[in-house]
């Protein structure tokens, strides 16, 4: 079946706009992650849906950073004021949850550029 | 919360040798522990995993073994080629995938 998609695939703006990226999970999966990943860095946690519960936002590095999941699928990240060290790729990861199982299965990664 | 750290940061093998990737955890309920392989440029993919009632999984050339008592585990690869070259990033996370953690990752190179 399909898996995690993500969208747009590549982002560039300027300084002070606002973005918004799309996740799609693998459908039936309950759990959905957002991580950030710079460049030969390693994957920073920013949030994580599981059902119906309060999102876990704890990896939000900041109040410019929010995300939702609509109906329990679909994900939007939004990133506002965007400043240049929020340059990065960002990665969607979907999981059956639940309990029923952990493995996250990773989106292709939205890259964005802020110049 | 959890922390995970991974050794070495670097690692460089010739192929044909094995290598080994080590991580630690804080995290006592922390009980699921995967692998993830990511290439230049592409999403990290899982390799293996293995969870908090079992020591040691295998698969083909790669293995893992958990030290619960010890809170540490390490990836296994034996017989290195040129296609495992890449960043392998360990993760610890509890029951449904609550504080999931990854490493900061190993880049592995393994050299013809």
């Amino acid at each position: 079946g399909a898996g995690v998609s993500q969208s747009p695939s590549n982002k560039v703006t300027e300084k002070g706009k606002d973005v918004e990226l799309r996740c799609d999970p693998i459908s039936g999966h309950t759990a959905l992650y957002w991580y950030r990943q710079s460049l030969g860095q390693g994957l920073e946690f920013l949030i994580y849906f599981q059902g119906n519960s309060a999102p876990d936002k704890s990896g939000l590095p900041s109040d410019r950073f929010s995300a939702e999941r609509t109906g329990g699928s679909v994900s939007t990240l939004t990133i506002q004021r965007t400043q240049q060290e929020d340059s990065a790729v960002y990665l969607c990861a979907s999981s059956l949850g639940g309990g029923r199982g952990d493995t996250q299965y990773f989106g292709p990664g939205t890259r964005l550029t802020v110049l | 919360g959890e922390n995970v750290e991974q050794h070495p940061s670097t690692l460089s093998v010739q192929e044909g040798d094995s290598a080994v990737i080590k991580c630690t955890y804080s995290d006592s309920a922390s009980n699921y522990f995967p692998w993830y392989k990511q290439e230049l440029g592409k999403r990290p993919q899982l390799i293996i995993d293995i969870r908090s009632n079992v020591g040691e999984k295998k698969d083909q050339r790669i293995a893992v073994t958990l030290n619960k008592t010890a809170k540490h585990f390490s990836l296994h690869i034996t017989e290195t080629q040129p296609e495992d070259s890449a960043v392998y990033f360990c993760a610890a996370s509890e029951n449904y995938g609550q504080n999931f953690v990854f490493g900061p990752g190993t880049r592995l190179s393994v050299l013809p």
